[in-house]
């Protein structure tokens, strides 16, 4: 079954340093998407993809993130300047079409110390 | 605002009792409606979701969902739980024409033998 697979699955940074988390979406999927969840809240919305731009985002994804599909078949997620409250674990979907299901991967947990 | 609210954060279960998550959400316009749920140390996978049509929904593993208009509900049901269904449960919401899923802050689910 085809999945949507995140690279690395744990990521420790320091404080101030950029960090890119990477997605390989499901191969026929057009939409992209992050999402985000802090330890103990629900998982928040920051972006979404489509025909190489973003068409959606949330107040959080501000000028610090940065989203990009280099290839084919990559789909990363760049933070800059990474602060303490940016540890988080983070979700790449893929979906066919829109309002469809979005197919969720494994998640990177991100600490940022 | 757009908001989703689970109302039940833990829930312990004994086997085959029956399990009924709340579900409710504050959106204008068409909306649709998905349960996700996360076992431990897995992604988020659907277990079910309403688009348009019966307001009663079938998912995978027994479970369904009913779409409740009038009272802005997506209530997650299943006759009798299991140990395996411990996990995580998510509803989430989206407009018909936004890419965003918004995600309650889930359901912790515990079915003791």
């Amino acid at each position: 079954e085809p999945e949507v697979t995140q690279t690395p699955s744990h990521q420790v940074t320091q404080m101030g340093q950029e960090v890119i988390l990477r997605c390989v979406p499901i191969s026929n999927h057009l939409y992209f998407y992050w999402y985000r969840q802090i330890l103990g809240q629900k998982v928040e919305f920051l972006v979404s993809f489509y025909n190489n731009e973003i068409s959606e985002k949330s107040e959080i994804f501000d000028d610090q993130f940065s989203v990009e599909r280099p290839d084919g078949s990559n789909f990363t997620l760049k933070i800059r300047s990474t602060k303490l409250e940016d540890s988080a674990m983070y979700f790449c979907a893929s979906g066919v079409a829109l309002n469809t299901e979005a197919f969720f991967g494994q998640g990177t947990r991100l600490t940022v110390v | 605002a757009q908001s989703v609210s689970q109302h039940n954060h833990h829930v312990i279960l004994s086997e085959a009792a029956s399990l009924e998550l709340g579900c409710n959400y504050s959106y204008g316009g068409t909306v649709n409606l998905f349960w996700y749920v996360q076992y431990p140390g897995q992604h988020l996978q659907l277990l079910l979701k309403y688009f348009s049509g019966d307001p009663l929904v079938k998912g995978i593993k027994g479970f369904e969902a009913e779409f409740i208009k009038s009272k802005f509900s997506f209530n997650l049901r299943k006759p009798s739980v299991q140990w395996s269904d411990t996990a995580e449960y998510f509803c989430a919401v989206n407009g018909n024409s936004g890419y965003a899923l918004n995600f309650g802050k889930g359901t912790s689910l515990l079915v003791t033998p």
